[in-house]
């Protein structure tokens, strides 16, 4: 009965190498949503994605960063040339087919950092 | 453009009193409502949910209250423990935008003290 799993829990990159954050949904679940929190704030929706596609990608910046959910493994958020203002916790989060009344669930997040 | 605001960053009240934690939002559109409790260094859990055709919702010590006309929801713990020292966001979605994508409040630090 294991929740949404995110890994790794923390991740050190250089400024201009790639992070890559992986997301595993709970089970049933198909729907994964990918949110940002910079601190001190809320945190920030990012992108939506079902199996093998993307639905909405509005909160994503449109340069470095992309988003994948494929058939098979865990969702991934790829930022690429990584830069200070990355900085931040990113959360994933599932949700059950069809119902979008159902609460989403959120892993424990990401906390990417930038030297 | 923020919209959904919560305007209180923190509230401080002794254990065995309500807590209540309040949540303005702009957009018309929102037809439902969360509530989400969060410890440092992990997610954001879920507590409480409310549909816009409705103007309360209660599960045990939490209930939260919508009041569609003022765009304000508000969440009361009664009674609050000192476990409950977190930070709250409350968060907003639309089902005419298909997504599902939560729309979160800044969130308010709730400090329950014995």
């Amino acid at each position: 009965n294991a929740g949404v799993m995110q890994n790794p829990r923390h991740l050190v990159r250089r400024r201009g190498q790639e992070a890559r954050l992986r997301c595993s949904p709970m089970k049933g679940h198909s729907h994964v949503y990918w949110y940002r929190q910079l601190p001190e704030e809320g945190l920030k929706f990012m992108v939506y994605l079902q199996k093998e596609n993307i639905i909405d990608e509005s909160g994503m910046p449109k340069e470095r960063f992309s988003a994948e959910f494929p058939k098979e493994g865990p969702s991934i958020l790829r930022i690429q040339q990584v830069v200070r203002g990355d900085s931040a916790a990113y959360f994933c989060a599932s949700s059950p087919p069809g119902v979008s009344t159902q609460p989403q669930h959120f892993g424990d997040g990401t906390r990417l950092s930038i030297l | 453009d923020q919209q959904v605001k919560q305007n209180s960053p923190s509230l401080s009240v002794q254990e065995g009193r309500i807590s209540i934690l309040n949540c303005d939002y702009t957009n018309s559109m929102f037809d439902y409502f969360l509530w989400y409790k969060k410890y440092p260094a992990e997610g954001p859990t879920f507590l409480i949910s409310i549909s816009s055709i409705k103007d309360k919702n209660e599960d045990g010590r939490f209930t939260v209250f919508l009041n569609k006309s003022a765009k304000h929801l508000s969440l009361h713990i009664v009674p609050s423990q000192p476990g409950d020292s977190a930070v709250y966001f409350c968060a907003a979605s639309s089902h005419s935008s298909n997504t599902g994508k939560l729309i979160f409040g800044q969130g308010t630090t709730l400090q329950v003290k014995p």
